[in-house]
């Protein structure tokens, strides 16, 4: 059972460039979401989903995209990176659509550089 | 935009020592969880606490839930050098009209020195 897997790892970028940040899921889990993790500042909700088709908004969503056609994959796309973007990116997964008591179950994280 | 502020940010001690970490918002939190992060890997989840009052314990691990769900605590007894990690606090306001909206204190860095 793999849980949650990101890929890459890690990437570098040079400023303006594209990239989507990929994550899948083989718990069947419903709840679907990315955070990034920057130094001093905890993890920020970036995006979510509560299930297939249907997406929103975290807390810092400026510069990033989701969909979510299927309930195992939820891929983030930058569209055009910027150094502010730099960050450790965490892809996290819950059984519940209401988090309110599910326990999260994050990835391993996906490094990048935007230069 | 919910506020939960955590603290200490840093805890440096020697084995065997006590420590607390706190976990406060100015908002009543429908739930609270605490995770754990070594480097290099994501979070895992250590206790989730839902009722005021509420105290969890995990071997040398205290959990408490405030009275009015608007803080929580981390208490370690004699700690020890496998403890050293990143402490994140974790909570839901609102109930389920808020699901999906898991805010994250900033976390505490503690280093346990042999």
């Amino acid at each position: 059972n793999a849980g949650v897997t990101q890929t890459p790892k890690f990437q570098v970028l040079k400023t303006g460039q594209s990239m989507t940040l990929q994550c899948a899921q083989d718990m069947n889990h419903e709840y679907m979401s990315w955070y990034r993790q920057d130094p001093g500042m905890g993890l920020r909700l970036i995006h979510y989903s509560v299930g297939a088709g249907i997406t929103d908004q975290g807390e810092v969503p400026n510069g990033y995209n989701v969909s979510r056609s299927t309930t195992e994959d939820f891929p983030l796309r930058l569209l055009s990176a910027a150094p502010s973007q730099t960050s450790v990116y965490f892809c996290a997964s819950s059984y519940s659509s209401r988090v309110t008591y599910g326990e999260l179950f994050f990835g391993e994280g996906s490094r990048l550089t935007v230069l | 935009t919910q506020l939960l502020e955590q603290s200490p940010q840093f805890l440096s001690i020697q084995e065997g020592e006590n420590l607390t970490v706190y976990c406060n918002s100015s908002s009543v939190f429908s739930s609270l969880q605490w995770y754990r992060q070594e480097p290099g890997e994501g979070p895992v989840l250590l206790v989730t606490v839902v009722t005021g009052g509420e105290v969890k314990k995990l071997k040398r691990l205290t959990f408490q839930f405030g009275d009015a769900r608007k803080d929580s605590s981390l208490h370690i007894t004699a700690a020890q050098t496998g403890d050293t990690g990143l402490y994140l606090c974790a909570g839901a306001f609102g109930g389920g009209t808020s699901y999906g909206k898991l805010t994250f204190g900033q976390g505490t860095i503690l280093t346990v020195h042999p």
